[in-house]
């Protein structure tokens, strides 16, 4: 049990276009969703936190109208990159949470490769 | 503010041996602490966590790791590698145990190469 989908695994896409991912939790509700990015050989980093049914929470230095994020149902939550630059390329994941016993649990997809030309 | 480092971006050993990936934390409360590992082509998988419970967690596959506050490390063990157990670890701590606030910070991994 405890699965989380991501799609797609790869996109590519011109410079200037928006590109949506989806992260699904495939059989349990997740009312809290995180995005990370991660760089080549380095650690990944936290975006932001996705509550079902409101804003998300972004970290510091994550521009929010360059990554938006919805979360509009238990099981769904989707990341556009809008207006996408060479930089913005990078590996992205998401992960959604579960109450396990005494602490919270983070199941995570199996990212998705952003390559912007 | 919380962080972790894991010493040695690679790690090899020999298959039946023992395997002993390392991970020191820093935090301001005492703190969660997880390892997961991931496979090629696939998510991050929970191996065991650590919630003050027990200082020597057990998880799947056989591994384990030991909390010790002095030092503050969370040093994964195993103490025979299969192949199998080679892939990508990564070593996260929380300082929060509540799903709507939990923020994990992740170490910079350690890849397991297990040769026969």
């Amino acid at each position: 049990g405890a699965v989380v989908s991501q799609h797609p695994s790869w996109v590519i896409c011109k410079s200037g276009t928006s590109v949506k991912i989806e992260c699904r939790s495939l059989d349990f509700q997740a009312t809290t969703m995180f995005w990370y990015r991660q760089f080549p050989k380095q650690s990944l980093m936290l975006m932001a936190t996705s509550n079902e049914g409101s804003k998300a929470t972004y970290e510091q230095g994550v521009e929010k109208d360059k990554f938006l994020i919805n979360h509009a149902s238990l099981t769904l939550s989707t990341l556009t990159v809008t207006s996408a630059h060479p930089e913005d390329s990078s590996f992205y994941i998401c992960s959604a949470s579960r109450e396990f016993g005494e602490v919270g649990i983070q199941y995570f997809g199996a990212g998705t490769r952003l390559s912007v030309l | 503010a919380q962080s972790v480092t894991q010493l040695g971006s690679h790690v090899s050993v020999s298959e039946g041996a023992l395997v002993l990936l390392r991970c020191n934390y820093s935090s301001s409360v005492p703190p969660y602490l997880f390892w997961y590992v991931q496979y090629p082509n696939q998510g991050l998988q929970l191996l065991l966590k650590y919630t003050s419970a027990a200082t020597l967690v057990k998880g799947i596959n056989g591994f384990e790791a030991e909390f010790k506050k002095s030092e503050t490390s969370f040093h994964l063990t195993k103490p025979s590698a299969h192949m199998s157990d080679a892939a990508e670890y990564f070593c996260a701590v929380s300082e929060s145990r509540y799903t709507g606030f939990q923020k994990l910070v992740f170490g910079t991994g350690t890849r397991l190469l297990v040769s026969p």
